[in-house]
C-alpha cells in the first residue's frame, strides 16, 4: 500500500522561473493538502483540494495555484519564483468524510532553492 | 500570535533522560497531533488524541482540553529520538502546526 509520494524531490530553480511540484495520494485517500516548511519553521498551509477544488487557502499569494486531478493526485504551481520561496513543499493525504478527517499522511516532501 | 505554541524550541538530552515537550493551543479542535520528522523530511504520526493520554512504547502523550495543553513524554531517551517533534492540532478542514522541537539525544 503505497503511503503519499511527491515528486521531485529536490529542484533548483531561479529566481523569476515557474515550478511544478507534483503529488499522488495514499491510496483510498481523496483530500490533498499541501505546506511550506521553511527551514526552521512548522509546515504552513497553502492550500487544500478535494473533489477537484480548492476548498481552503491560507495565506499564500496568487503565485501560488494547484490543481487534483480525477485519480485524486495534485499539482502545486508556483510562478515568478522569489528568494523567499526556498523551502520543503509538503503534500499530506486525507478522506474527508469522518473518521479519516483528522488522519493526515505526509509526503517526503519536495526541496525547492531558489538561486 | 500563532495558533499552535510549542516549548523548547531545542532541547539536548543524555542518553536514558526523561524528556517532555509542552504544546499550547488557542483554537477549538476535533484532534491533537504528535508528529516527528527526521533530517530530510519526511513527517511520522506518533499520535493522535483528542482526551486523555495515549502511550505506545516509550512515548506519551496527554491532553488537557480545558487548559488546551498537551505534553509529549518520552521515557529512557535514546539517540535515534533525535528528531524534530511537531505539535498540530486540527480541525474538520484544516490543520495548523506548532514550529517544532528539535531534540538531540546525545549518547
Amino acid at each position: 500500500d503505497a503511503g503519499v509520494t511527491q515528486s521531485p524531490t529536490h529542484l533548483i530553480k531561479t529566481r523569476g522561473q515557474q515550478v511544478t511540484l507534483r503529488c499522488s495520494p495514499k491510496s483510498g485517500h481523496d483530500t490533498v493538502s499541501w505546506y511550506q516548511q521553511a527551514l526552521g519553521q512548522g509546515p504552513q498551509f497553502i492550500f487544500q483540494y478535494y473533489e477537484e477544488e480548492e476548498r481552503q487557502r491560507g495565506n499564500f499569494p496568487d503565485r501560488f495555484s494547484g490543481h487534483q486531478f480525477p485519480n485524486y493526485s495534485s499539482e502545486l504551481n508556483v510562478n515568478a519564483l522569489l528568494l523567499g520561496d526556498s523551502a520543503l513543499y509538503l503534500c499530506a493525504s486525507s478522506l474527508m468524510t469522518a473518521p479519516g478527517a483528522n488522519v493526515l499522511t505526509f509526503g517526503a516532501g519536495s526541496r525547492l532553492t531558489v538561486l | 500570535k500563532n495558533e499552535v505554541e510549542q516549548s523548547p524550541q531545542n532541547l539536548t538530552a543524555q542518553e536514558g533522560e526523561f524528556i517532555t515537550i509542552n504544546c499550547s493551543y488557542s483554537v477549538g479542535i476535533s484532534a491533537l497531533h504528535w508528529l516527528q520528522q527526521h533530517p530530510g523530511g519526511g513527517i511520522v504520526s506518533l499520535f493522535m488524541l483528542s482526551s486523555g493520554k495515549k502511550k505506545h512504547g516509550r512515548l506519551i502523550a496527554t491532553i488537557n482540553i480545558q487548559e488546551k495543553h498537551s505534553s509529549l513524554h518520552i521515557t529512557a531517551s535514546h539517540p535515534r529520538d533525535s528528531a524534530v517533534y511537531i505539535c498540530a492540532v486540527s480541525r474538520v478542514d484544516q490543520f495548523y502546526f506548532g514550529t517544532g522541537t528539535s531534540l538531540t539525544v546525545i549518547p
